[in-house]
């Protein structure tokens, strides 16, 4: 299958920063790309839909000016979260597929701690 | 409103059977996924079914019936490794996937 790459794996942050997380498509050109939270025992959330060459789609109650996503190209796409708290941390996928394929590829997540 | 529901623990027997339910009501239906999700990793893609009836890949199968909105996936000799967190997706009218909450399957020797 396709290979999604999220860097970094794990990340431990000072409140108040902001922190870059990228997910690139390695053999695959990707139209659209999606970030998730997921915390915990639970199942992921979609956070934002991201087409190359435009702003992103944020999913309601997820604030944009927070988690800022580019999608300059159609292999990386950014989240950055800015000025973090601790309440911020959690485990950050992102996924990135095709218009012409169904699923979508999967990167290896972020785990993101906020000290 | 859009909703998954799937059971949220199982437990299992090594080398048995276990059939995990997923039954789902969406705004318009392009395909059912299937994610294994082991503890602190991202998912892993399972299966996919858009037509009725059951496919087959290896140990696992996953059944859809549309007029239900109704899915399974059927895990067979089962080993240690698949103790895991087993998500139902389903692909809407919009092409997202609208996720359930995931079924943790634990395996017992």
């Amino acid at each position: 299958g396709a290979v999604v790459s999220q860097h970094p794996s794990r990340v431990i942050c000072k409140s108040g920063t902001s922190v870059k997380i990228e997910c690139r498509s390695l053999d695959f050109q990707a139209t659209t790309m999606f970030w998730y939270r997921q915390f915990p025992k639970q199942s992921l959330m979609l956070m934002a839909t991201s087409n190359e060459g435009s702003k992103a789609t944020y999913e309601q109650g997820v604030e944009k000016d927070k988690f800022l996503i580019n999608h300059a190209s159609l292999t990386l796409s950014t989240l950055t979260v800015t000025s973090a708290h601790p309440e911020d941390s959690s485990f950050y996928i992102c996924s990135a597929k095709t218009t012409r394929d169904t699923e979508a590829f999967f990167g290896q997540g972020t785990r993101l701690t906020v000290v | 409103g859009q909703n998954i529901d799937q059971p949220t623990e199982m437990t299992a027997t090594e080398g048995a059977i276990v059939q995990i339910n997923c039954t789902y009501q969406t705004s318009g239906f392009n395909g059912l996924f299937w994610y294994q999700q082991h503890a602190g990793e991202a998912p892993t893609f399972l299966s996919y079914n858009v037509l009725d009836g059951l496919e087959e890949k290896g140990r696992f199968s996953s059944f859809l019936s549309r007029s239900k909105g109704y899915s399974y996936l059927l895990l067979k000799e089962l080993q240690m490794k698949d103790s895991a967190s087993y998500l139902c997706a389903v692909m809407d009218s919009n092409y997202q996937l609208i996720w359930g909450a995931g079924t943790k399957l634990i395996i017992k020797p």
